[in-house]
């Protein structure tokens, strides 16, 4: 499968632990995003990187979050000292230009207890 | 402020009859509008795009929109749902020389057999 793949797919955590996401893009895709979709919502941006570059964050971002994707490749998300609003799915996805679609992953379920 | 709405939370529609989930928009600029669906615990599935030319635009699994710019719309359609349509549908735009997606809130398609 050559599709965008995110690991884990679903992560447990207690409030105040740090979890990392990670997301694998398409291989030629330079593009790659990260949202964020709660119940009931539509995916909201989070950030976005060209190549290695963070070029775009959200204010949805806050100084808990940070995400690196240091060889142009695959990107990480690490949410620090988590809180239970940040239980959501994490989306990540990838394209080739700004006129070609975004292809989505399946998706990081977290829940933070 | 920029958005897009989906007015409906919910359509139900019999099989094998026609289908249509509403979009409508409200961009500065000339949008991208892109039509994805969402199938439980799945990341979001291209469907399909408008970027420039033709209005009427054919996507995915027999699906189609329209692009209406005196309306502001961007409607889904289909001629002959099936059931297995059954699923969350989610329209978003872009614009030229931004990165990230602005997502409706999704309708939740029912068809019925």
């Amino acid at each position: 499968d050559t599709g965008v793949s995110q690991d884990p797919r679903h992560k447990i955590t207690k409030r105040g632990q740090n979890v990392t996401f990670r997301c694998d893009p398409i291989s030629e895709h330079n593009r790659l995003y990260w949202y964020r979709q709660t119940l009931g919502q539509g995916p909201e941006f989070l950030t976005y990187f060209q190549n290695e570059a963070q070029l775009e964050k959200s204010r949805l971002l806050s100084d808990r979050f940070s995400a690196e994707r240091p060889k142009g490749s695959f990107s990480t998300l690490e949410i620090q000292r988590t809180e239970q609003g940040d239980s959501a799915m994490y989306l990540c996805a990838s394209s080739l230009s700004e006129y070609n679609e975004q292809f989505f992953g399946p998706g990081t379920r977290l829940t933070v207890l | 402020a920029q958005s897009v709405a989906q007015p409906e939370d919910q359509v139900n529609v019999a099989e094998g009859n026609p289908l249509t989930v509403k979009c409508t928009y409200s961009v500065s600029g000339n949008p991208y509008l892109f039509w994805y669906v969402q199938y439980p615990n799945r990341g979001l599935q291209f469907l399909l795009k408008y970027i420039t030319g033709d209005n009427l635009v054919k996507g995915s699994y027999g699906f189609e929109a329209e692009f209406n710019k005196s309306q502001t719309s961007f409607h889904l359609k289909k001629p002959s749902a099936l059931v297995s349509d059954s699923a969350l549908y989610f329209c978003a735009f872009g614009t030229s020389g931004t990165y990230k997606y602005i997502f409706g809130t999704g309708t939740r398609l029912k068809v019925l057999a």
